[in-house]
């Protein structure tokens, strides 16, 4: 059975933190892994990875892949109140997504 | 931009009751997806469809049923709404393999 694992399941920051969170993935047939942002609608797109090692970047988030230890990492440095949302970490699988539960990020000022 | 939306952002219905979430999306992406979204079990799958009149089975796909009569458009009913099927539900669409899925905001279904 196809498996994805986030944690930690929530977590409590103060602004100008550092912070990561993880995704380790158990399943067949791996095409890529994605990181989506969720506020308070929509998951939005972050990353998209394919290759390990190599990191991908945008603004203060970054995000690496390791496809033999099977998991990835999201950082966000100097977190925002902004950042506050759920990190949903995704693997695509032949034709569909698996997800995992999803980091609920608290960032307080 | 892509775009998928959803008809109703916040819906009450009633147990025992047949209920429609539509979902339609503006790119003719072939791929659409429905899942819901609980605390702390996150994104599961109840149906996807990669064509018109097509349809395959997620996860969780007791107690529900679709339809893609068209291709920018995909229905996810409730045949007999129960107060267990209280929850957030998320179309998806997606271009082809190897591509991020785009969401839509969500219905926040409440059953009664």
């Amino acid at each position: 059975e196809d498996k994805v694992v986030q944690s930690p399941l929530s977590l409590v920051v103060h602004e100008g933190d550092t912070v990561t969170l993880n995704c380790s993935y158990e399943v067949t047939n791996f095409r890529s892994l994605l990181w989506y942002k969720q506020e308070k609608k929509a998951p939005t797109f972050l990353f998209m990875l394919t290759s390990s090692g190599i990191e991908k970047k945008s603004g203060r988030l970054s995000s690496i892949l390791d496809k033999k230890e099977l998991f990835s990492i999201l950082n966000i440095t100097a977190t925002q109140t902004g950042d506050s949302a759920i990190y949903l970490c995704a693997v695509e699988v032949n034709n569909d997504m698996r997800f995992g539960a999803g980091t609920r990020l608290t960032v307080k000022p | 931009d892509v775009k998928v939306t959803q008809s109703s952002r916040y819906l009450v219905k009633r147990t025992g009751e047949k209920v429609f979430l539509e979902c339609v999306q503006d790119m003719d992406h072939e791929n659409m997806f429905w899942y819901r979204q609980d605390p702390g079990l996150g994104l599961r799958l109840i149906y996807f469809s990669y064509d018109v009149k097509m349809k395959e089975k997620g996860d969780i796909p007791e107690g529900y049923s679709v339809s893609r009569e068209k291709k920018e458009r995909f229905s996810l009913i409730l045949e007999s709404a129960s107060t267990n099927q209280t929850s957030m539900y998320l179309c998806a669409s997606i271009g082809g393999l190897g591509q991020p899925q785009h969401f839509g905001d969500g219905t926040r279904l409440s059953i009664l």
